[in-house]
């Protein structure tokens, strides 16, 4: 296992502009997940993949934030019109979906931070 | 609604000494997951343990150990005979399973080992 990996690791943009991160889960995972982590606080739930669907959303996810999954592999966040409250470092995790509908835990890749100007 | 409470923001100790990070949570499910993750200062979440709500028994890892009690809703973490590689922040999660698997984390504890 290589485990779960992100790209960029830092991302510095200015308001306004839009900006992009890519997640790449642990090969077999089905089950993927974004948060975001502020400083000093814990990692919040934005969304959720089963394989290529996005099954649930965050209210914490506005409109500008948009995440895909093709073909069930790898993820993007976007970030479009970035605000300073934007900066964070957004986390991606990863789990295995057992044949029961049970879960694993989730392995988390190093995160990207953001930091808007 | 769901919740987990690690009240203790930041312990220090000096290295020999036992720690132990509180975790309470809030949940009305029957069966949930707990789970503890360390975030060293690289910054990446490294799964320590996992839970399930039926199973009540203590766990022994190494210096590791964890107490969990459903009478008190509580998850506690102990560090026995610290070390400066244990300083990290430590969160506390409780996962939901109602479909997603979705994790609500604490705030962390920070630890700091001092030399």
């Amino acid at each position: 296992d290589t485990g779960v990996s992100q790209d960029p690791r830092h991302k510095i943009t200015k308001r306004g502009q839009n900006v992009t991160f890519r997640c790449d889960p642990i090969s077999e995972h089905n089950r993927l997940y974004w948060y975001r982590q502020t400083l000093g606080q814990g990692p919040e739930f934005l969304t959720y993949f089963q394989n290529e669907a996005q099954l649930e959303k965050s209210r914490l996810l506005s409109d500008r934030f948009s995440a895909e999954r093709p073909k069930g592999s790898f993820s993007t966040l976007e970030i479009q019109r970035t605000e300073q409250g934007d900066s964070a470092m957004y986390l991606c995790a990863s789990s295995v979906m057992t044949l029961g509908g049970d879960s694993y835990e989730q392995y988390f890749g190093p995160g990207t931070r953001l930091t808007v100007t | 609604a769901q919740k987990v409470t690690q009240a203790q923001t930041e312990i220090s100790v000096v290295e020999k000494e036992d720690v132990t990070l509180d975790c309470v949570y809030e949940t009305r499910d029957t069966t949930y997951y707990l789970f503890w993750y360390k975030q060293p200062p690289s910054g990446e979440l490294v799964f320590l343990i996992r839970r399930n709500s039926f199973d009540e028994q203590n766990e022994i890892s190494g210096r590791y150990s964890w107490n969990f009690q459903k009478s008190t809703s509580s998850f506690n973490f102990t560090i026995t005979a610290s070390q400066v590689v244990d300083s990290a922040v430590y969160f506390c999660a409780l996962s939901d399973i109602s479909g997603t698997y979705k994790y609500i984390f604490g705030t962390g504890t920070r630890l700091k080992v001092l030399a």
